[in-house]
């Protein structure tokens, strides 16, 4: 079946231009995560969603950062007034989330932004 | 809080030659694991994940992974590496959130070049 798909998969911006940012996880999966990955390190944890409720936002790294997932699939990370250390791979990953304790997070392709 | 650490940031070795990647886990009980690798411009792939039972755990692409709790370890192996191995690795370890997963604390991850 189709994996996580994120859109666009490269995204170029000028200093101070909002950007958003697109997932579709994968149908029916109830958990959705968003990550920031810097050039050369580890994803990091932005934001997590069981379905339309954001249970977690403290990987946000300021209020520049929002995002949200209204009808428990689609979701949409947006940045305000980008700065240039907001360039990252972007991340999105989604998960079954039953609780089993054992799902694991399937991963996007990632959204490649640049801000100059 | 949970934590990995990769001590090594890049490991070169030649096609047919055994490999071992290492991962140290900071976790308050029996974790869960994961290994995911990332090809350049992909997203992250797993190969393996370890939950419990049997300590040495078989993934996708001949890698195998064995959990030592006396050494908090969780290192990857494979016997034989083929050119195609050649990406950046990433281990794992998830929080919870009651009886699901939660976010995943990632390690800075181990880049693998291979000789040919």
């Amino acid at each position: 079946g189709a994996g996580v798909s994120q859109s666009p998969r490269y995204k170029v911006a000028k200093r101070g231009q909002d950007v958003a940012l697109r997932c579709d996880p994968i149908s029916g999966h109830v958990s959705l995560f968003w990550y920031q990955q810097a050039l050369g390190q580890g994803p990091e944890f932005l934001t997590y969603f069981q379905n339309e409720a954001q249970l977690d936002k403290s990987g946000l790294p300021s209020d520049r950062f929002f995002a949200e997932r209204p009808e428990g699939s689609v979701s949409t990370l947006k940045i305000q007034r980008t700065q240039q250390e907001d360039s990252a791979v972007y991340l999105c990953a989604s998960s079954p989330g039953r609780a089993s304790g054992a799902e694991t997070q399937y991963f996007g392709p990632g959204t490649r932004l640049l801000v100059l | 809080a949970q934590s990995v650490t990769q001590p090594d940031i890049h490991i070169t070795v030649s096609e047919g030659a055994s490999l071992e990647l290492r991962c140290n886990y900071s976790y308050g009980a029996t974790p869960y694991l994961f290994w995911y690798v990332q090809s350049p411009g992909q997203g992250l792939q797993l190969l393996l994940k370890y939950f419990s039972g049997d300590t040495l755990v078989q993934g996708i692409k001949g890698f195998e992974a064995e959990f030592k709790r006396s050494q908090s370890s969780f290192n990857l192996r494979k016997p034989s590496v083929h050119w195609s191995d050649a990406a950046e690795y990433f281990c794992a370890v998830p929080s919870f959130r009651g009886s699901t997963l939660g976010r995943l604390y990632f390690g800075r991850g181990t880049q693998l070049t291979v000789w040919p």
